[in-house]
């Protein structure tokens, strides 16, 4: 168990939706970042957030978006779904953005 | 920009068997180096990492040298079990302002299978 938790499991929607990843960081870290995994992309960075700012950015759509709260939980937003966005989403999170990353295990993300 | 290239897979073994996973790399600077591994339904674990040339990374029975001068982290391990059997990614992380892990990025993934 890497203590990050992620929810829900799996998310079955249609195009044209609006989809919320929920991710809880382990306890103690600031620092979580968001991937994407599918087949013909594999895993690719997406977005960084460390103690409730943004601190970089990858191959992240205009459709998609996401925030750290307060309490450090994060959520990333997908919206205007397209079948293309059916993909495994991670959430992974460090202490201070500098030990190595402990990853959740996914959203599965299933557009119809 | 950084990219990671791994060995094409699958890679099929018996049990007992020794085992290489070939991973180059292509960087700006001095990147930090992992292995993590995806067992089937789960997220990935780190393995071992690196943080500079010459280091040696190991655990459970894995072993990956940064070589700088080959830009490569092969993975390597004497003796493979069933319980080994998983997807292997390289990946390395940019080192920001020399004071952060930032993004990983990472190979395309090697699957392992491992027979009794």
């Amino acid at each position: 168990d890497s203590g990050v938790t992620q929810t829900p499991k799996h998310l079955i929607t249609a195009t044209g939706q609006r989809v919320t990843l929920r991710c809880s960081p382990r306890s103690g870290d600031l620092s979580v970042y968001w991937y994407q995994q599918s087949l013909d992309q594999g895993l690719q960075f997406l977005i960084q957030y460390y103690n409730g700012e943004e601190r970089a950015k990858g191959n992240i759509l205009e459709r998609f978006s996401a925030q750290q709260f307060p309490d450090l939980h994060s959520e990333l937003n997908l919206s205007s779904l397209e079948l293309g966005d059916s993909a495994l989403y991670f959430c992974a999170s460090s202490v201070d953005g500098v030990q190595p990353q402990h990853f959740g295990d996914g959203t599965r993300l299933s557009i119809l | 920009g950084n990219s990671v290239t791994q060995m094409e897979g699958p890679v099929t073994l018996s049990e007992e068997a020794f085992l290489t996973i070939n991973c180059t790399y292509t960087a700006t600077g001095y990147p930090s180096l992992f292995w993590y591994v995806q067992y089937p339904g789960e997220g990935l674990q780190l393995l071992l990492k690196a943080t500079k040339a010459d280091d040696k990374g190991s655990n459970k029975g894995f072993e990956a040298t940064y070589r700088k001068e080959t830009t490569s982290f092969h993975l390597e391990k004497g003796s493979v079990q069933v319980s080994d059997s998983a997807v292997y990614f390289c990946a390395l992380s940019d080192r920001a302002g020399g004071t952060s892990y930032g993004k990983l990025t990472f190979g395309q993934g090697t699957i392992l299978t491992v027979h009794p």
